[in-house]
Parts: structure tokens; C-alpha cells; sequence
């Protein structure tokens, strides 16, 4: 069954660094997203995309992140200077045509 | 979009039928209803979703009276490996994101 995939799945930064995380949505699937999930917290809708352009995008998603698909399969965030309260899980989804979200397993981003 | 409502926690215990209600009571005539189930520190599993009545799949069934204003979430016969956090959210189709709430932790017992 095709899934979504992330890498890495733990990523350990120093505060200020910049970091990108990588996902391969579903194959034939059009709508990409990005949520977060601070420990202990509800997960949190970061950004959505489609054709090459963000749809939507959340108050978290400030100037310090990016969103991008550079080729055909890949999907990336990027935080340009991490601070301590990003540490959280990131959680890549795409979206089928029957409106359902699959989610990968995430990607544990620690800033120190 | 309708705000959700679902209890916090409820236990089960092995082969047992495990129940979920969730209210929505402002969903919308565009609102769809889904249900996630999540294991810590991995990423949200896609259940079951639907519009009205009744839906099955292989994992669970989802019961959505006339009104709309509810819906159950039914998984038969739980074992251990269903101890997980679910979430009922409702949605619009062709919006972009989906709004988690806290949603109900299910803890199975031996």
C-alpha cells in the first residue's frame, strides 16, 4: 500500500540553525501538507500546497518557514533560524481525490 | 467549521466492542466526518469517513444519524494494539487543512 514517507526521523539542531525536512507524499496525489504536534500538545496544521503554490497557511507559519517541491517527489519545510519552542513532531500528509489525508510517521525535530 | 466535542478517555478491555460519540452540532450541509487514530510519536492513521448513515471498512464502522448534529465510531473487538489516542473532526471538502482537538484516549485492557 503506498504511504507517506519522511527523513530523517529525528533531527537534533542547535538553536538559530537551519533545518529542512523531507517528505515523499503518496505518488498521484495533487494536495500537500505540513502539521506539527508539540509534546503533550494537539497536532497543529502549519501549511497546505498545490500546484507549486501554498493554498493556506496557519500563524505558526511565519517568515522563518518555507515550503517547496523541488522535483516531482519531493516535499520539504524548511526553518531558516530554529528556535527552542520549535522542537516538536512534523508531520507531512497529501491528500487523494477522495479528500482523505495520509500522514507519514514524522520527522522529531529537537533544537537545543 | 463545527466545532467537535468527544470524551477524553474511555477504557475497554480485550474483544470487547469500543464505542466512540462525537458531537459536531454546528457541521455544515459541505461538512464531511473522518476519524483518525494515533499511537505516540507517530503520525495520524486515517480510519474511517463519511457524510450520513452508516460506513464500514475492514478496521471500524461509522454510524451518522439523519441530523448530522453526531456520529459513532465502532471498533469491534479491540485488542491490546488498539490502545490509542482517536480523533473525530469534521471537514470541508476542498479545505485545506484539518483542525485536531484534543481527542479521546482509548486505553485496552487484558
Amino acid at each position: 500500500e503506498p504511504e507517506v514517507t519522511q527523513t530523517p526521523s529525528h533531527q537534533v539542531t542547535q538553536m538559530g540553525q537551519e533545518v529542512i525536512l523531507r517528505c515523499v507524499p503518496i505518488s498521484n496525489h495533487l494536495y500537500f501538507y505540513w502539521y506539527r504536534q508539540i509534546l503533550g500538545q494537539k497536532v497543529e496544521f502549519l501549511v497546505s500546497f498545490y500546484n507549486n503554490e501554498i493554498s493556506e497557511k496557519s500563524e505558526i507559519f511565519d517568515d522563518q518557514f518555507s515550503v517547496e517541491r523541488p522535483d516531482g517527489s519531493n516535499f520539504t519545510l524548511k526553518i531558516r533560524s530554529t528556535k527552542l519552542e520549535d522542537s516538536a513532531m512534523y508531520f507531512c500528509a497529501s491528500r487523494d481525490y477522495a479528500d482523505t489525508q495520509y500522514f507519514g510517521p514524522g520527522t522529531r525535530l529537537t533544537v537545543l | 467549521l463545527a466545532k467537535t466535542t468527544q470524551p477524553i478517555s474511555m477504557d475497554s478491555y480485550e474483544g470487547q466492542e469500543v464505542n466512540i460519540t462525537c458531537s459536531h452540532n454546528n457541521i455544515a450541509t459541505n461538512d464531511y466526518i473522518t476519524w483518525y487514530q494515533q499511537f505516540p510519536s507517530q503520525g495520524p492513521r486515517f480510519i474511517i469517513q463519511g457524510y450520513k448513515t452508516k460506513v464500514t471498512n475492514e478496521v471500524a464502522s461509522l454510524f451518522i444519524p439523519a441530523d448530522r448534529k453526531s456520529s459513532t465510531l465502532s471498533l469491534p473487538r479491540v485488542s491490546l494494539s488498539d490502545t490509542a489516542v482517536y480523533y473525530c473532526l469534521v471537514y470541508r471538502s476542498n479545505d485545506y487543512k484539518l483542525s485536531f482537538g484534543a481527542g479521546t484516549t482509548v486505553t485496552v485492557r487484558a
